[in-house]
């Protein structure tokens, strides 16, 4: 059963850069057949998708945060990680690594998720 | 870019049927899946493709999916539902989530 932790920072400097890696056990990231998504919830609001990554480096993101993530992967590791540039208060969130089936263009959904972490962007 | 509608709140008593609905633009064209989230707890697929399981949730949980609008369904409602329900399809050039209902068990 795959199972997906999250590790980073909780606390960010505004105009700073938010970084985080998830960390995949029991399936292989580079055994391919699945993305590997980063996903933030606002405090009481909704689910917001940020982007996914393809073991071979290909990435798709959320046209909103195309400027300022950049999402990577590790295999060797078995990780993948977020960087949010030039991050606000509005970028506190709890921000979720997610395991993701896509069907090009088509369809996509995550069948597995971290444990999430909240990043506070504050002074 | 593509909108999903979710009511913002849905009250059923114990037993009783509850349903979730997620409006769009011909929704019925496309897959559409649904996610469980509880406070301080990770999102759990309840629903993917309109209408299947993912292995441990319960048969209580179906989905159907027509026109404008898609539709989570759990039956024999128990305590432990109450949770939020999000809708959530692929937008064309992006994962797009509805709003999401909170569903209150009486």
């Amino acid at each position: 059963q795959v199972q997906l932790q999250q590790s980073g920072p909780g606390l960010v400097r505004p105009s700073q850069t938010l970084s985080l890696t998830c960390t995949v056990s029991g399936r292989s990231i580079g055994s391919g057949g699945h993305y590997w998504s980063w996903v933030r919830q606002h405090p009481g609001k909704g689910l917001e998708w940020i982007g996914f990554i393809y073991y071979s480096g290909s990435t798709y993101y959320n046209p909103s945060f195309k400027s300022r993530a950049t999402i990577s992967v590790a295999t060797s590791k078995n990780q993948f990680s977020l960087k949010l540039t030039s991050v606000t208060a509005a970028d506190t969130a709890v921000y979720y690594c997610a395991r993701t089936l896509y069907y090009y263009d088509n369809n996509a959904y995550f069948d597995s998720w971290g444990q999430g972490v909240l990043v506070t962007v504050s002074s | 870019s593509y909108v999903l509608t979710q009511t913002p709140s849905v009250s059923v008593a114990p037993g009783k049927t509850a349903r979730i609905t997620c409006g769009g633009n011909n929704i019925g064209s496309k897959s559409v899946h649904w996610y469980r989230k509880t406070p301080g707890q990770a999102p759990v697929l309840v629903i993917y493709n309109g209408n299947d399981r993912p292995s441990g949730i319960p048969g209580r949980f179906s989905g159907s999916n027509s026109g404008n609008t898609a539709t989570l369904t759990i039956s024999r409602v128990e305590a432990g539902d109450e949770a939020d329900y999000y809708c959530q399809v692929w937008g064309g050039s992006s994962v797009i989530f509805g709003g999401g209902t909170k569903l209150t068990v009486l």
